[in-house]
């Protein structure tokens, strides 16, 4: 089974700065098969990005994807009061999931 | 627009079972693959299963399989999790999701059923 290390685990930050969350695969994973989710509290997640930088509908441009192999980025470029949440990633591979412990981005 | 919507979480007793379904609207059913991924309380996210848009093959984490049965009735949009000899450690919320096309992640998700294992 793939495990997913996400860093750090909590980011402070200030809206207008920019946020870059890390995801490393213990193997490495298919560009085609690393997502990821935000979620908000009480909320069910909620896709960003899909074969690791194409965007889902309806997501901004200021979140992107980056990164190949085992070592894979999220950025968002300058950080909004709605984007203070916390984001997984997540791979698929073998017909299985798995899912980062997450990184939650929060208000500095 | 596409809506997923579960129902049948409940309070059961270590040992027990329980069945959710999600009902889905919005989107050919048939068309895709389904998942469940459920959440602790307070912890991230478990990939639980996925089925394929015919049901005829499905896969589960090792921590649900041969206890937990995903199943699918496509002629009523309907997507199943029976849950059998339940422990505590199952007490999560479970949310059905919608997968893209290769099942590679979910883009809709449903608002969650709670499941409580306690006696």
């Amino acid at each position: 089974e793939i495990v997913l290390t996400q860093s750090p685990g909590t980011l402070s930050l200030s809206p207008g700065e920019r946020a870059t969350l890390s995801c490393r695969a213990s193997q490495s994973v298919s560009s085609s098969y690393l997502a990821w989710y935000q979620q908000k509290p009480g909320q069910a997640p909620r896709l960003l990005m899909y074969g690791v930088s194409t965007r889902a509908t309806g997501i901004p441009d200021r979140f992107s994807g980056s990164g190949y192999g085992t070592d894979f980025t999220l950025t968002i470029s300058r950080l909004e009061p709605e984007d203070f949440a916390v984001y997984y990633c997540q791979q698929y591979g073998n017909s299985r999931w798995t899912f980062g412990q997450g990184t939650k981005v929060e208000i500095k | 627009d596409v809506q997923l919507l579960e129902s049948g979480g409940d309070l059961v007793q270590p040992g027990g079972s329980l069945r959710l379904s999600c009902a889905a609207s919005g989107f050919t059913f048939s068309h895709y693959a389904m998942s469940w991924v459920r959440q602790a309380p307070g912890k991230g996210l478990e990939w639980v299963s996925i089925i394929t848009g015919s049901g005829d093959s499905s896969y589960y984490a090792d921590s649900v399989k041969g206890r937990f049965t995903t199943s699918r009735d496509n002629s009523k949009n309907t997507l199943f999790l029976q849950m059998n000899s339940l422990r505590a450690e199952d007490t999560a919320v479970y949310y059905c999701a919608k997968c893209l096309v290769g099942a590679i992640a979910s883009d809709y998700w449903g608002q969650g059923a709670l499941v409580t294992v306690s006696s």
